[in-house]
């Protein structure tokens, strides 16, 4: 078991570029979540699916895109990238039985310069 | 959603007891009191949750108030990889499971001294 995975680990952009965060799990889980997190601060939700094909927003969600093909995927695209998304990435995910316990990725440092 | 105050740091020697704070004043009924923690460079970790009664587990207890308004986390002998960013986070729960999102504020920071 591996649990949740993300690629890459680093990763420099320039301004208006575009990429995709990668994030699997392997615990056939439902509820897969983004979060970001900058220097000093708590993680914030960006975007969240609750099964394959079901996607919503989260609270900081604009400049993001998401998708859930797959029960074990869940991408995030960064349309243009803008020095204000430089931050740290986190995947999360967790089962719907009661044990509530989110389960996160290593996550993805990213700086757009 | 329900809101959560911790105390920005705290510090502790190493094999001494630790009780970390959390205030949660609005508390709804169906909120369950969830503490993670993130050791420096890692993702959060989920240490334990609760509703209302104290619980134990082999990473920490957690003693809620009766009111609810409050919580403690409780590391029995902190050793020196138990510093980091704790966070107590209330959960929502809607036909008998959570939507899954947890909001973080900023945690307290933990110090722990050999």
């Amino acid at each position: 078991n591996a649990g949740v995975t993300q690629t890459p680990k680093f990763q420099v952009l320039k301004t208006g570029q575009s990429m995709t965060l990668q994030c699997a799990q392997d615990m056939n889980h439902e509820y897969m979540s983004w979060y970001r997190q900058d220097p000093g601060m708590g993680l914030r939700l960006i975007h969240y699916s609750v099964g394959a094909g079901i996607t919503d927003q989260g609270e900081v969600p604009n400049g993001y895109n998401v998708s859930r093909s797959t029960t074990e995927d869940f991408p995030l695209r960064l349309l243009s990238a803008a020095p204000s998304q430089t931050s740290v990435y986190f995947c999360a995910s967790k089962g719907t039985g009661g044990t509530d316990t989110q389960y996160f990725g290593p996550g993805t440092r990213l700086t757009v310069l | 959603d329900a809101k959560t105050t911790q105390p920005n740091s705290m510090e502790s020697n190493e094999e001494e007891p630790v009780h970390l704070p959390c205030n949660h004043s609005t508390i709804s009924g169906t909120d369950y009191i969830h503490w993670y923690r993130q050791l420096p460079s890692q993702g959060p970790e989920y240490v334990i949750h609760g509703l209302t009664s104290n619980v134990n587990n082999r990473m920490a207890s957690l003693a809620i108030a009766e009111d609810r308004k409050s919580s403690t986390l409780i590391l029995h002998r902190a050793t020196l990889r138990d510093a980091a960013v704790y966070y107590c986070i209330l959960r929502y729960v809607f036909r008998g499971s959570t939507l899954g999102r947890l909001y973080f504020g900023r945690g307290t920071q933990l110090t722990v001294w050999p």
